[in-house]
């Protein structure tokens, strides 16, 4: 089990805006980090400290959180989005994943 | 900064596998050595972290007893070798590096290896 929940999948078609929620218990005093992970490449961070964006990621990436549950949000959403995309907390608490599906 | 993992393994139930992470490109010592695995339809699962300079180390309570994490200073490289392997441990392992040293606590994962396939059939 993870410590983190994400929902399995979500699905949004091209140009709209995907939110990806990450919950967890005390998730809203810890950062939260975020990572794009495709099939036989390395994972790629794109979003770290909640809300901030790596440099040469996409604008359209972009992070929040309220509460006890954190969001990564895809603005105009491409179909190279998809993939899975998992969020992180604390040193080794990872969420089990969202698989971002572009209609 | 780079991380380049060793080759695809194939293992026999039992057996260990040892899977090296060779970083370039800024100061080892001073930064942590995560490794973590990706199973096929499975989570992002954390196995556990190495001090590069002490060489203390954490582990996951499910890889613990199990996993053994080392480094070489002089060489700027870490491992992870998993014994008793199971066919449930085929995944693809990867070691990564946070976006700042320790003392930063930065926990974020900015640098990657291209992970290291291990399979375990009999």
């Amino acid at each position: 089990s993870f410590d983190l929940t994400q929902p399995p999948s979500v699905s949004v078609a091209p140009g709209q805006t995907a939110r990806i929620p990450c919950g967890g218990n005390n998730i809203g005093s810890e950062l939260v980090h975020w990572y794009q992970h495709k099939p036989g490449q390395a994972p790629v961070l794109v979003v770290y400290n909640n809300d901030v964006r790596p440099s040469g990621i996409p604008e359209r990436f972009s992070g929040s959180k309220s509460g006890g549950t954190a969001t990564l949000i895809i603005s105009r959403v491409e179909p190279g989005d998809e993939g899975d995309y998992y969020c992180q907390a604390w040193d080794s608490s990872f969420g089990g994943g969202t698989m971002l599906t572009v209609l | 900064v780079q991380l380049e993992q060793s080759g695809p393994e194939e293992k026999k139930p039992g057996a260990s596998v040892k899977i090296s992470c060779t970083t370039s490109g800024y100061t080892f010592i001073g930064y942590y050595i995560y490794w973590l695995r990706l199973a096929p339809g499975q989570g992002l699962e954390w196995i556990g972290r190495i001090d590069s300079k002490s060489g203390d180390t954490d582990s996951a309570p499910e890889f613990q007893g199990r996993v053994t994490l080392t480094r070489s200073m002089s060489m700027g490289v870490a491992y992870m070798e998993l014994s008793s392997l199971r066919p449930d441990d085929a995944a693809v392992y990867y070691c990564a590096r946070p976006g700042g040293p320790i003392w930063t606590r930065i926990s974020y994962l900015e640098f990657w290896g291209r992970g290291t396939q291990v399979s375990v059939s009999s």
